[in-house]
């Protein structure tokens, strides 16, 4: 059983800060790490898939890094915004189509 | 919306019945997923399809039984569950395996 563990499991940040989270997790047999954003009431959406060491990605103020000797990935969010509150699920994958998930940061951005 | 649709959203039933889960894509993909949430635990994969044959199941109880008669819909048939068994059922496909998984609204199943 893999274990991916993401903390915090719960942030409360103020409109405008800055924060970012951490997803552990074991580095062997590693092929690639997901993100995944998941409102409420909607479904679970894909933000970065990332496969190399050293990989940094970025899309607007949401940007992620990963470190596959380690065994951690970063996930950043800038000038954080209401509409940014959700749960961040990160998920390995490291055999075929199998995805472990972690259980999530809750991120509440208030106005 | 991901391209991924799940009927029906919410499902009520007690132990004796049976019912089923129903998924739906309509993105050309090849694998196809079910996952279940509990509260408070990670999303949990259950059972994987790649082209409509079965690659994966979970140690999942014989009382839940997926069904992939084609590439573009997925069922989960359900019958004398446990109350456990509540939880947030989602439906994801990818495009094949290792690709970024798609996924579905889910079914919020309440098993009396």
């Amino acid at each position: 059983i893999l274990n991916v563990e993401q903390s915090p499991q719960s942030l409360h940040v103020q409109e405008g800060d800055s924060t970012n989270f951490t997803c552990s997790f074991p580095s062997s047999n590693f092929y690639a790490l997901h993100w995944y954003r998941w409102e409420t009431a909607k479904s679970p959406e894909a933000l970065f898939v990332m496969t190399l060491n050293g990989d940094e990605k970025k899309k607007g103020r949401i940007s992620a890094t990963l470190n596959t000797k380690e065994g951690y990935s970063y996930l950043y969010i800038k000038g954080s915004q209401p509409e940014d509150s959700a749960t961040y699920l990160c998920a390995l994958n490291n055999a075929g189509n199998m995805l472990t998930f972690g259980g999530g940061t809750r991120l509440m951005v208030k106005p | 919306e991901t391209g991924v649709t799940q009927t029906p959203r919410h499902l009520v039933m007690g132990m004796t019945n049976k019912k089923s889960l129903k998924c739906e894509q309509h993105l050309g993909h090849n694998a196809m997923y079910w996952y279940k949430q509990s509260a408070k635990k990670p999303l949990e994969l259950m059972f994987v399809y790649n082209f409509k044959e079965q690659t994966e199941n979970n140690s999942v109880p014989s009382r839940f039984s997926p069904e992939c008669p084609n590439s573009s819909h997925l069922f989960l048939h359900l019958h004398t569950l446990q109350p456990e068994d509540s939880a947030l059922y989602l439906c994801a496909s990818s495009p094949g395996r290792a690709d970024t998984q798609y996924f579905g609204p889910g079914t919020r199943l309440t098993v009396l």
